[in-house]
C-alpha cells in the first residue's frame, strides 16, 4: 500500500507570511498532483508534476517533485486570507487505471 | 462546462439504515471514481469504473457497500446496512482518462451521517 505523509496537519499563519507544506511517501509515483478543498466542496486541482526535480509556479505558489519522485512541497509566499483551506497531495500510479493515493492534507488557516 | 454533480447533498440515518448516493460525470468523461473521506483524512478510493465496467473494487466493503454505472453515464452507490463508522463525505469525480497527466474533476460530495 503506497502512503504519502503530509505535514504539517494544520498551519494558522498571519496574512502576508510565507509558508512550506511537506507531501513524503517511501514509494515511487508517476505524478504528484496538489488539490485544494473549501469546506462543503470538492478537492480541486492546483497543479501535477511529473519529473523528478521539476518546479511548477502558479501565482504565489511554488510546487516541486523530488527527484526521486517520492516526494514534493508546496510553498506560499506572502499567504492571503483567500489561500485558507485544506490541501492535499495525491500521489499517481498504474499503467492502465490510473489511480491517486491522497494524503490526509494540510489545514492551513490564514488570519487577517 | 457543468462539473460533477452530486445528490442528496447531506443524508442523516440511523445505523442498520440503507442509503443511496447519485453522481453524474461530466459529459464525456470515461472514468468515474467514488472517493470515501472521513472527516480529519484524504479522500479513499472506492471504486473506479470505465465506461459501464469495474477497473478496481479492492477498497469497497462489498458486504455492505456497492455501485454500478449501468449505462456509462451516471453511477449510484449504495450502502446497506450503515454502520456509525461510514459517517463521511462520499465524493464523485470524473476524468478523461489520461494517464499522468489526468485531471481528475470532484463533486461537491454527500455529507452522510449515521446516528
Amino acid at each position: 500500500t503506497q502512503l504519502l505523509e503530509q505535514s504539517p496537519q494544520f498551519l494558522s499563519i498571519q496574512e502576508g507570511e510565507n509558508l512550506t507544506v511537506y507531501c513524503n511517501s517511501s514509494s515511487v509515483f508517476s505524478s504528484l498532483q496538489w488539490y485544494r478543498q473549501e469546506p462543503g466542496e470538492g478537492p480541486v486541482l492546483l497543479v501535477t508534476v511529473v519529473t523528478g526535480g521539476e518546479v511548477k509556479k502558479l501565482k504565489r505558489l511554488t510546487f516541486q517533485f523530488g527527484d526521486a519522485r517520492k516526494d514534493s512541497s508546496l510553498h506560499i509566499t506572502a499567504a492571503q486570507p483567500g489561500d485558507t483551506g485544506l490541501y492535499l497531495c495525491a500521489g499517481g500510479a498504474g499503467a492502465g487505471s490510473y489511480q491517486l493515493t491522497f494524503g490526509k492534507g494540510t489545514k492551513l488557516s490564514v488570519i487577517p | 462546462e457543468a462539473g460533477v454533480a452530486q445528490s442528496p447533498r447531506y443524508k442523516i440515518i440511523e445505523k442498520r439504515q440503507s442509503v443511496a448516493f447519485w453522481c453524474n460525470p461530466i459529459s464525456g468523461h470515461a472514468t468515474l471514481y467514488w472517493y470515501q473521506q472521513i472527516l480529519g483524512q484524504g479522500p479513499k478510493l472506492l471504486i473506479q469504473f470505465q465506461n459501464n465496467g469495474v477497473v478496481d473494487d479492492s477498497q469497497l466493503p462489498k458486504d455492505r457497500f456497492s455501485a454500478e454505472r449501468l449505462k456509462g453515464v451516471d453511477s449510484t452507490l449504495k450502502i446497506q446496512p450503515a454502520k456509525l463508522e461510514d459517517s463521511a463525505v462520499y465524493l464523485c469525480a470524473s476524468s478523461l482518462s489520461r494517464g499522468t497527466t489526468d485531471i481528475q474533476y470532484f463533486g461537491a460530495g454527500t455529507r452522510l451521517s449515521v446516528l
